[in-house]
């Protein structure tokens, strides 16, 4: 099946720093949904962007489908941004579920 | 309305019990999914549901076992509990994801086994 990676796995912010979450996976795929997870362990839908660029506030992402990764953009971080990043795919192949790479944690400090 | 709700939001239950999570999504998806998370945070899907048809199922014991009387609930059924089944497991929906379906979860189930 489908291997997703991301990177880094941990980062420390401090407030109003920017930052690049990365996400690698093997093979194509016909969906990229970023997730953040907040600290209450909540589940929310950031993007989804099978290939190109969308942007929503201070975030924004970019998938580069043809050199299999996505990039996940923060700005000006928030102590509120502070959880676990999830970048998920699904694969060409036909009954292949959403893959969930291993998150970023990240920490955003006052 | 909440969108994708999972109940109960925590259960303790003892080693060799049966019990069961539901789950409901009012957004009129086709397709619906059960995760686990464990305490490492990896999220690892268990099974998906498309128009109540199991399209995939993971290796997962049979112990475990999805029931989805109608398209808008996809319940979770675990027979005889054992303490590697403590995790969260959340519930989620999407539309046709190959179409574009943004998928949404539930706010996820607690289960401790004791």
């Amino acid at each position: 099946g489908i291997q997703v990676e991301q990177s880094p796995p941990d980062l420390i912010l401090q407030e109003g720093a920017n930052s690049t979450l990365r996400c690698n996976f093997s093979d194509s795929v016909n969906n990229l949904q970023w997730f953040h997870q907040n600290p209450w362990g909540q589940l929310i839908n950031l993007f989804y962007i099978p290939s190109g660029t969308k942007q929503n506030g201070r975030l924004s992402a970019t998938t580069v489908a043809t050199e299999r990764y996505s990039l996940l953009y923060i700005s000006s971080s928030q102590t509120t941004d502070s959880g676990v990043y999830f970048c998920a795919v699904e694969g060409m192949s036909y009954g292949q579920n959403f893959v969930f790479g291993p998150g970023t944690r990240l920490s955003v400090l006052p | 309305d909440t969108a994708v709700s999972q109940t109960p939001k925590y259960l303790v239950t003892q080693m060799g019990n049966d019990k069961s999570i539901k789950c409901e999504q009012n957004l009129g998806h086709d397709t619906m999914y059960w995760y686990k998370q464990d305490s490492k945070k990896f999220l690892k899907i268990m099974f998906s549901y498309n128009n109540k048809e199991l399209i995939i199922n993971e290796t997962v014991p049979n112990r475990f076992s999805p029931k989805s009387p109608d398209k808008a609930h996809l319940n979770l059924h675990i027979n005889s509990l054992e303490l590697g089944d403590s995790a969260v497991y959340f519930c989620a929906s999407s539309q046709d994801t190959r179409r574009g379906g943004k998928a949404f979860f539930g706010q996820g189930t607690r289960l401790t086994v004791v």
